[in-house]
């Protein structure tokens, strides 16, 4: 069983352009969670998933962020009009409903 | 909401020693505590899952303890080894706010041969 990749694993974007982050949970896992990583922060939650539905979102910022999770194919995070202050370790986890694991991370760069 | 603690924030022990690392969180109403170590540039391994009806968790040389009433939550570390070197993050989560973890900062661990 493989486990909760993310892709890419390193994205540059320029301030005002968009930026995708994808998300595969382990086989048979039906709940995603989002993190995010700040330098020198901790991780803070961000957005929990369940397929075709957000279930929490109170840790993502209101404007310029999205997420999904379809009924097929990958969790996307989706960040419009990036910042700089958007660069950080975004964080994919996935839980067949207790334990949490996670994946590399996705490192944004925002020049 | 909950809050989490770690201390100490860093750590440098000597190969071979026994040590602790130190997790508080405010409220005792948790679904679960997760351990994890984090190296660097990397994602997050999980290294024990303690739900809140147990009070310890064993894994090789490390054992997790939980104590609710005091929002205290331990690890331990048998015979270190400078391969145990990394960042150890504490996670919390609770029933009422979707399971999501609430982490602390971490305790940047150093073994020293």
């Amino acid at each position: 069983n493989a486990g909760v990749m993310q892709n890419p694993r390193h994205l540059v974007r320029r301030r005002g352009q968009e930026a995708r982050l994808r998300c595969s949970p382990m086989k048979g896992h039906s709940h995603v969670y989002w993190y995010r990583q700040l330098p020198e922060e901790g991780l803070k939650f961000m957005v929990y998933l369940q397929k075709e539905n957000i279930i929490d979102e109170s840790g993502m910022p209101k404007e310029r962020f999205s997420a999904e999770f379809p009924k097929e194919g990958p969790s996307i995070l989706r960040i419009q009009q990036v910042v700089r202050g958007d660069s950080a370790a975004y964080f994919c986890a996935s839980s067949p409903g207790d334990e949490q694991y996670f994946g590399p991370g996705t490192r944004l760069t925002v020049t | 909401k909950q809050e989490v603690t770690q201390i100490p924030a860093a750590l440098s022990v000597p190969e071979g020693e026994n040590l602790v690392l130190n997790c508080s969180f405010t409220d005792s109403a948790i679904y679960n505590l997760q351990w994890f170590r984090q190296d660097p540039g990397k994602g997050l391994t999980s290294l024990l899952l303690i739900q809140s009806s147990q009070r310890e968790q064993t894994s090789g040389r490390l054992n997790a303890s939980l104590d609710k009433s005091s929002g205290r939550s331990t690890l331990y570390i048998a015979a270190s080894q400078p391969g145990d070197s990394a960042t150890y993050l504490c996670a919390a989560s609770n029933s009422n706010s979707g399971y999501a973890l609430n982490f602390g900062k971490g305790t940047s661990l150093l073994v020293t041969p």
